[in-house]
């Protein structure tokens, strides 16, 4: 099995909402990462997860609150976002950090924020 | 800095004919993988080969093949037998391989391919 799942597929929320998406992998990978996708660009690395500790954060704004409760599971967590931050939010995971290993991704979630 | 360029924004091919994306990368390491994802319509990115540096032997996959030019720094795809599947954004990917590299995918801008029946 090399699927990774994300919940939800999309997502409109308000400024002033909080909300989470979800990523689950049952690969037994220990890395796992969140992108950020704008229309018709590459995916830009937000954060990477390594045996359940946050090992990069790209300078990404507080308003994303990332989580990773055990191996298999991931959170972003949303608070306060701005409309620039609608984008399609990808999450993926690999057996380890490291080139070597190739990355799987999930389908994203589509976000809007209004 | 690592960086990676694409430099076809859009291609379009016939079907059952043959396509090369082109795709050049910089880099000072040696030691690196290099990768081509495909991401269809429907968003999911979706792995189409990889290739080791340290391997001289351009990678296979079924109809998709590469040609890698290390001194040039050069990965280009090669798409055989086109189908209307292969519809898609296809982005070069770059991450170098040592113990902090974090497995740090570094994209290209990509290539919007479309097969034309």
């Amino acid at each position: 099995d090399t699927e990774v799942t994300q919940t939800p597929k999309h997502l409109v929320m308000g400024m002033t909402n909080k909300k989470s998406l979800k990523c689950e992998q049952h690969m037994g990978h220990r890395a796992m990462y969140w992108y950020k996708q704008k229309a018709k660009k590459p995916p830009e690395l937000m954060f990477v997860y390594s045996y359940e500790k946050l090992s990069i954060n790209e300078s990404v704004p507080s308003r994303f609150s990332p989580e990773c409760p055990n191996s298999s599971l991931l959170n972003l967590h949303l608070h306060a976002l701005q409309p620039e931050d609608s984008a399609l939010y990808l999450c993926a995971s690999s057996h380890w950090t490291g080139g070597s290993y190739e990355q799987y991704f999930g389908p994203g979630t589509r976000l809007t924020v209004t | 800095a690592q960086t990676v360029t694409q430099s076809q924004p859009e291609m379009s091919v016939q079907e059952a004919e043959t396509v090369t994306l082109s795709c050049t990368y910089d880099t000072s390491e040696n030691n690196y993988y290099l990768f081509w994802y495909k991401q269809p319509p429907s968003r999911q990115m979706i792995l189409v080969i990889r290739q080791e540096a340290y391997k001289q032997q351009n990678a296979t996959e079924n109809r998709f093949s590469v040609n890698f030019q290390k001194a040039a720094k050069s990965f280009s795809l090669k798409i055989s037998d086109s189908q209307l599947g292969d519809t898609a954004m296809y982005f070069c990917a770059f991450t170098q391989n040592y113990g902090g590299s974090q497995g740090n995918l570094i994209f290209g801008k990509g290539t919007k391919l479309s097969v034309k029946p």
